[in-house]
């Protein structure tokens, strides 16, 4: 149980163009979604946290107009990288977390993303 | 500011050789510790959480427990598949169901 899946794995794409990456809890319905960007060898940075329905909150300095967040349902957000540029080639990972009423909420990573942008 | 210290940053290990990984942590109100795997190239890989001081988790080779200031990941007799970076993260009152996480501990270990 408790899985989730995030599509394309990889994705090269020329700078200017935008990238979608869609994350998805594939058997449980995920109130809260949260979407991390890391870089080789360092740890994950968390980018924005999207609730269903509502708009996303982003961390400070990470720029909402370049990384847009759509949470259209329970088990499904998604991520748009809009012009990209060479300096956004990361991996992305998504997570999603059950709210099943706990006090603690355990977050539950999709495989992860490669963007390279040429 | 919640806050998690990492360490070992890498460890190499023999096959059979038993160590143990170190989590230290500050934050305000602590409403869970987490453990993940994660593999090179792949999302992290849930594998415990913690909620109070004095707490033990056990998974195969794995065992987790926690202080009011560290966790420690215990791994018995590892074997090379247990070979991967070792994150701990916290969830604070203050911060919400946000996680903070460590640098992470890579484990090599060699057959």
């Amino acid at each position: 149980g408790a899985v989730v899946s995030q599509h394309p794995s990889r994705v090269i794409c020329k700078s200017g163009t935008s990238v979608k990456i869609e994350c998805r809890s594939l058997d449980f319905q995920a109130t809260t979604m949260f979407w991390y960007r890391q870089f080789p060898k360092q740890s994950l940075m968390l980018m924005a946290t999207s609730n269903e329905g509502s708009k996303a909150t982003y961390e400070q300095g990470v720029e909402k107009d370049k990384f847009l967040i759509n949470h259209a349902s329970l088990t499904l957000s998604t991520l748009t990288v809009t012009s990209a540029h060479p300096e956004d080639s990361s991996f992305y990972i998504c997570s999603a977390s059950p709210g099943q009423g706990s006090i603690t909420d355990t977050q539950y990573f999709g495989p992860g993303t490669r963007l390279t942008v040429l | 500011e919640d806050q998690v210290t990492q360490s070992p940053e890498a460890l190499r290990l023999q096959e059979g050789e038993s160590s143990s990984l170190n989590c230290s942590y500050t934050v305000s109100g602590l409403r869970g510790l987490f453990w993940y795997r994660q593999d090179p190239g792949k999302g992290p890989e849930f594998l415990f959480t913690l909620y109070s001081a004095g707490e033990e988790k056990e998974k195969e080779r794995l065992k987790a427990t926690l202080t009011k200031k560290e966790s420690f990941l215990h791994i018995t007799a590892p074997k090379p598949e247990d070979s991967a970076t070792y994150l701990c993260a916290v969830q604070s009152g203050a911060a919400g169901n946000k996680l903070t996480f460590g640098g992470g501990t890579r484990v090599l270990v060699k057959p």
